[in-house]
């Protein structure tokens, strides 16, 4: 069975400076995706970044960039010049391509400083 | 566009009764439907997943059945509430596509007393 681990249940950041929110996943398949979700304090799910497996290219979405190490199965989110606007819960999520079974992390609570 | 409702938002149940949440997809057909269960301070345990009508697996045996009578309906249900069962649950979908990401109701916050 597929696992997702998030090893920094709480990180904090300066506002204006970087952070990288860790995330390791262990499977079997070769066909898969990778997703990082946001969730404030409202509880709702937000899709931050995504990444195909197949693509050797790490995906970025402004301030957010992901480094995807594939043989290590690493999977880490990157936030540049960090807002307040950007504090909340990070979720790894991986989707198996034979399944379509979601799976998520445990998360990781990001505060920022201002 | 496609919209997802879940409720009731908040619910307080005794031990022992039972439970219903409903979640509903609006704006698309065929959908992943799927529920997962957000204990305080932790991460988002997927419960259940659904590719078609009748059709459920379930990833962790508990107190918890779920049911998915037409295309873009799924229940959450259970006959006899634990107090353990407490938490945030979450109901979201997604298209068959394999790259396309979940989309989430608001979310429905559990209490059992």
């Amino acid at each position: 069975a597929q696992t997702v681990t998030q090893s920094q249940p709480e990180m904090s950041v300066q506002e204006a400076e970087t952070v990288t929110l860790s995330c390791t996943y262990d499977t079997s398949e070769s066909d898969y995706y990778l997703f990082w979700y946001k969730q404030p304090p409202s509880r709702q799910m937000i899709l931050v970044i995504r990444q195909e497996a197949y693509k050797q290219q790490n995906a970025t979405e402004n301030r957010f960039s992901v480094n995807f190490q594939k043989a290590a199965k690493s999977f880490s989110l990157k936030i540049s010049d960090s807002q307040l606007g950007d504090a909340a819960m990070y979720f790894c999520a991986y989707l198996g391509g034979s399944q379509g079974n979601l799976i998520f992390g445990k998360g990781t609570k990001l505060s920022v400083k201002p | 566009s496609q919209t997802i409702h879940q409720w009731p938002a908040t619910l307080v149940q005794p031990v022992g009764s039972p439970l219903s949440l409903e979640c509903t997809v609006e704006g698309t057909s065929n959908p992943n439907l799927y529920w997962y269960r957000q204990a305080a301070g932790r991460g988002l345990q997927l419960l259940f997943y659904s590719v078609g009508i009748g059709q459920i697996s379930s990833e962790v045996p508990q107190n918890l059945s779920a049911s998915r009578p037409q295309d873009r309906q799924f229940i959450l249900s259970s006959k006899k509430l634990l107090l353990s069962d407490s938490g945030f649950y979450l109901c979201a979908w997604r298209k068959r596509r394999k790259n396309t990401e979940a989309f989430f109701g608001q979310g429905t916050r559990l209490t059992v007393v």
